[in-house]
C-alpha cells in the first residue's frame, strides 16, 4: 500500500503571503498526485493535479511541484486570499486502474488572515 | 452540482440501528469510492466498486457493507451503529480510476445518538 504524510497540519498566513504544503509518499510506483480543497462543511474538490512525467504544473495562483527522486510533492499558493482558507488534502493513488488503495494525507488547515 | 448525488444529506439514528446511504456517480463514471471523514480526521478510504464489482477495500468494518448496482449507483450499509460511527460519509466517482481524480458528492452527515 501507499503511505502519505502531509505537513504542516495547520498553516496560518497573512493575506498576500505565499503558502506551501508538502506531502511525501512511499510507493515509488505512484504516478498521479492530486490536491483537493475542502471548505468548511463542503465536499472536497480537485484543484490541481500532476502526473509523474512532469515536474511542475501551474494554474493561476496555485502550482504543484513533484520530486520523484525524493518522493515528495508540494502545493504552492501565491498571493493568498481569505477565500483560500480551507483544508487541503494531497493524495497518492497507485496505477491508472486496477486494485489499489488510494491514500489521502491527513490534511492541512490553511487560514488566511485579512 | 458536482454530478455525484448522495442521499440523504443528513441522518440521525440511534445506536444499534441500520442505515443505508446512497450514491449516484457522475454520468459515465464506472468507479465509485466510499470515504469516511470523522471530526478532525482525514479521508479514510472504505471501499471501491468498479462497474458492479468490488475492486478494493480499505479500513471498512465488518458491520459495514456496500454494493454497486447495474445502473452504477451504489449503497453503503451501516449496521449495529455505534456512537463512533458518527461522521461524514462521502462518495466519489471517477471515470478512469483514481489516477484521473475524483469527483466527490456532497456527503451524508450521519449522527448516531
Amino acid at each position: 500500500g501507499e503511505n502519505v504524510e502531509q505537513h504542516p497540519s495547520t498553516l496560518s498566513v497573512q493575506e498576500g503571503d505565499s503558502a506551501v504544503i508538502k506531502c511525501t509518499y512511499s510507493d515509488s510506483a505512484s504516478n498521479y498526485f492530486p490536491w483537493y480543497k475542502q471548505e468548511l462543511g463542503k465536499r472536497p474538490q480537485l484543484i490541481i493535479d500532476i502526473r509523474s512525467n512532469v515536474g511542475e504544473k501551474k494554474d493561476q495562483r496555485i502550482a504543484v511541484t513533484l520530486n520523484k527522486t525524493a518522493k515528495h510533492f508540494s502545493l504552492h499558493i501565491t498571493e493568498t486570499q481569505p477565500e483560500d482558507s480551507a483544508v487541503y488534502f494531497c493524495a497518492a493513488p497507485r496505477g491508472p486502474t486496477g486494485s489499489y488503495i488510494p491514500t489521502f494525507g491527513r490534511g492541512t488547515s490553511l487560514i488566511v488572515h485579512p | 452540482d458536482s454530478g455525484v448525488t448522495q442521499t440523504p444529506k443528513h441522518l440521525i439514528t440511534a445506536t444499534g440501528q441500520r442505515v443505508t446511504l446512497r450514491c449516484s456517480p457522475r454520468s459515465g463514471d464506472l468507479s465509485v469510492y466510499w470515504y469516511q471523514q470523522s471530526l478532525d480526521q482525514g479521508l479514510q478510504f472504505l471501499i471501491q466498486y468498479y462497474n458492479g464489482e468490488e475492486r478494493a477495500k480499505g479500513n471498512i468494518l465488518e458491520r459495514f457493507s456496500a454494493q454497486q448496482f447495474p445502473d452504477l449507483h451504489s449503497e453503503l450499509n451501516l449496521s449495529s451503529l455505534e456512537l463512533g460511527d458518527s461522521a461524514l460519509y462521502f462518495c466519489a466517482s471517477s471515470g478512469g480510476g483514481a489516477a484521473y481524480g475524483y469527483t466527490f458528492g456532497s456527503g451524508t452527515r450521519l449522527t448516531v445518538v
